[in-house]
């Protein structure tokens, strides 16, 4: 069964910083797909970016980028230009064919962004 | 174009009742997923559907717990006869359609069984 481990429970950060939120997988498949959610406090669960396992180019949005190492299994995710908006529950998410387009979910981080 | 609607938003049950929650798929979306969040966890995927078929029902509880995606109308997931570790959040999603790995999340419904 494929899992997501997200090592860090809460990390923080200074307004306008820049913070790395780090993320491993464990699959035996070779296409998959990664994405991380946002979860503000008012729960909403937001599409913050999402990178397909066949593409080497790492994914961009805006402030927003990843780091994909795919022999590692590692999936990081970098927040740049801190925003005290970005302040929310981040969560590592992962799908592959062959579990039908069901996502797994890592335990997630919780990010302070500090004034 | 409205997002993913679920409804109701804040649900407070009895145990042994039923709870009933409700999710309207984002337009042109055929595919709904349900997952459960507990209180300081990940989500949870519970079960995936299409209309008038349930697709995975891997993570569904065995017992109490159904699902389903009519024709026409939103999906349902009930659970019945509460108990007090259902409480939780559930969330919908829904994406277009079949290899469409994009979900979109509704805002979730808060069960909270007294």
């Amino acid at each position: 069964a494929q899992t997501v481990t997200q090592s860090q429970p809460e990390m923080s950060v200074q307004e306008a910083e820049t913070v790395t939120l780090s993320c491993t997988y464990d699959t035996s498949e070779s296409n998959y797909y990664l994405f991380w959610y946002k979860q503000p406090p008012s729960r909403q669960m937001i599409l913050v970016i999402r990178q397909e396992a066949y593409k080497q180019q790492n994914a961009t949005e805006n402030r927003f980028s990843v780091n994909f190492q795919k022999a590692a299994k590692s999936f990081s995710l970098k927040i740049s230009d801190s925003q005290l908006g970005d302040t929310a529950m981040y969560f590592c998410a992962f799908t592959q064919e062959t579990s039908g387009s069901r996502l797994t979910f890592g335990e997630g981080t919780q990010l302070t962004v500090n004034p | 174009n409205a997002g993913v609607m679920q409804n109701p938003r804040h649900l407070v049950r009895r145990r042994g009742q039923e709870a009933r929650l409700r999710c309207s798929p984002m337009k042109g979306h055929s595919h709904v997923y349900w997952y459960r969040q507990l209180p300081e966890e990940g989500l949870k995927f519970m079960v995936y559907l299409q209309k008038e078929n349930i697709i995975d029902e891997s993570g569904m509880p065995k017992e109490r717990f159904s699902a389903e995606f009519p024709k026409e109308g939103p999906s349902i997931l009930r659970i019945q006869q509460v108990v007090r570790g259902d409480s939780a959040a559930y969330f919908c999603a829904s994406s277009q359609g079949y290899r469409q790995y994009e979900q979109y999340f509704g805002p979730g419904t808060r069960l909270t069984v007294t």
